[in-house]
């Protein structure tokens, strides 16, 4: 079975900081892939970025990076130069990476506040 | 370009009425269709997957069913609603079409039981 694990309930940052949120897996599959989604107030889910298991670097897109830690089990997302925008809730997911039926496992999130 | 509809966008039901949600899928065939709920200020829950007409896995054993009379179509039903049934649902659709193989999600309903 999968697990995902966000410790952070809450976080706040400085508009224009960075700001890491924390994500912890468990997984028995031998390749998997990692996900983030961004959940404004509005609800919508809105796909952010990936991270392959087997990925030799950290992906990145804009302004989201991953900081992929495969030993410790870790996929971090990190958001660079805060915007008052990106103030959401932000949920790690997993799956593994030769089961595209199997839906993705979620983590409990971590509501992001940007102060301006 | 794919897109996927919900409706209704809110819904406010009596305690033991009925309850029929519905997720359309445009621009895909043969799309992985998926139902989540997310209690207020909380994760999402997987309750009922689709892997094709006809075929629906269970997640949560509760008062809730799902079907899918069509390639593209997914419902969400319930015959007695309960106060616990409130909450966030979530359609959502994925595929061998992206990149990673993601799941793209629905605008969303949201469901009171009074």
């Amino acid at each position: 079975a999968q697990k995902i694990t966000q410790t952070q309930p809450g976080m706040f940052v400085q508009e224009k900081e960075a700001v890491t949120l924390d994500c912890t897996y468990d997984t028995s599959d031998p390749s998997y892939g990692l996900f983030w989604y961004k959940q404004p107030s509005s609800g919508e889910m809105i796909f952010l970025i990936y991270q392959g298991s087997y990925d030799q670097q950290n992906a990145t897109e804009g302004r989201y990076s991953l900081n992929f830690q495969k030993a410790r089990k870790s996929a971090n997302l990190v958001i660079s130069a805060s915007q008052l925008g990106d103030s959401a809730m932000y949920f790690c997911a997993m799956r593994p990476v030769n089961s595209g039926n199997t839906p993705l496992v979620f983590g409990k999130g971590t509501r992001l506040s940007v102060i301006a | 370009s794919q897109t996927i509809h919900q409706w209704p966008a809110t819904l406010v039901q009596p305690v033991g009425s009925p309850l029929s949600l519905e997720c359309t899928v445009e621009g895909t065939s043969n799309p992985n269709l998926y139902w989540y709920r997310q209690a207020a200020g909380r994760g999402l829950q997987l309750l009922f997957y689709s892997v094709g007409i006809g075929q629906i896995s269970s997640e949560v054993p509760q008062n809730l069913s799902a079907s899918r009379p069509q390639d593209r179509q997914f419902i969400l039903s319930s015959k007695k609603l309960l106060l616990s049934d409130s909450g966030f649902y979530l359609c959502a659709w994925g595929g061998t079409y992206s990149s990673y193989n993601e799941q793209f999600f629905g605008p969303g309903t949201r469901l009171t039981v009074l």
